[in-house]
């Protein structure tokens, strides 16, 4: 399967608990982006990295949440003290650098958070 | 404000009957790509179609056509022939140029049931 991938599909984690999601991304995509989707939303945009450099940061992305890239490779995605209000579906997504607008963006299938 | 509009939460579909589904969207931009994704219950988006703001035909994929009319800024899915796998969440999403077109900006989506 060469598409995005990410792990854990599923999450359950107790408030205050810290939770980690990792990405991996199309292999020759230089472009990873991160976005949160709740119940009955459509997806958020939270931030972007373009190789190993993050570029782009939504306000929707508080000091308790940070994301990191560290080879320009796989993406991981950190919240600490979680509370009942990160309750979401994380999506992952990647694509080619063209700056263009019909540049395709590919999903994974999303890593669900729970917090109890 | 940019963002986009799906007027319909759910829609119903007999199968092997053609389906429209309704995306208008909101944008100061002259250059922008408007997408339509497919989220199943696994909660994969699953890329369908592209329309860019400057195409003057209207893009098709297979089963699917994008309905687009720039002056009315509407991006309608038209789903021929449909059939139970296309029972699903629908997205219709824009790309701008700020930032380098790396954000999407979604709609809050239609779920589509097709009935056998």
């Amino acid at each position: 399967d060469t598409g995005v991938s990410q792990d854990p599909r599923h999450k359950i984690t107790k408030r205050g608990q810290n939770v980690t999601f990792r990405c991996d991304p199309i292999s020759e995509h230089n472009r990873l982006y991160w976005y949160r989707q709740t119940l009955g939303q459509g997806p958020e945009f939270l931030t972007y990295f373009q190789n190993e450099a993050q570029l782009e940061k939504s306000r929707l992305l508080s000091d308790r949440f940070s994301a990191e890239r560290p080879k320009g490779s796989f993406s991981t995605l950190e919240i600490q003290r979680t509370e009942q209000g990160d309750s979401a579906m994380y999506l992952c997504a990647s694509s080619p650098q063209t700056g263009l607008p019909g540049n395709t963006i590919y999903f994974g299938e999303g890593s669900w958070l729970t917090v109890v | 404000a940019q963002k986009i509009t799906q007027t319909q939460p759910g829609m119903f579909v007999q199968e092997k009957e053609a389906v429209t589904l309704d995306c208008t969207y909101d944008t100061s931009d002259q250059s922008y790509g408007l997408f339509w994704y497919k989220q199943p219950s696994s909660g994969e988006m699953i890329f369908l179609i592209y329309q860019g703001s400057y195409d003057e035909q209207n893009a098709t994929e297979g089963r699917y056509s994008l309905n687009f009319q720039k002056a009315r800024k509407s991006a309608n899915l038209v789903i021929s022939a449909s059939q139970l796998g296309d029972s699903a969440m629908y997205f219709c999403a824009m790309r701008r140029p700020s930032g380098g077109y790396n954000k999407l900006i979604f709609g809050a989506g239609t779920r589509l049931a097709v009935h056998p």
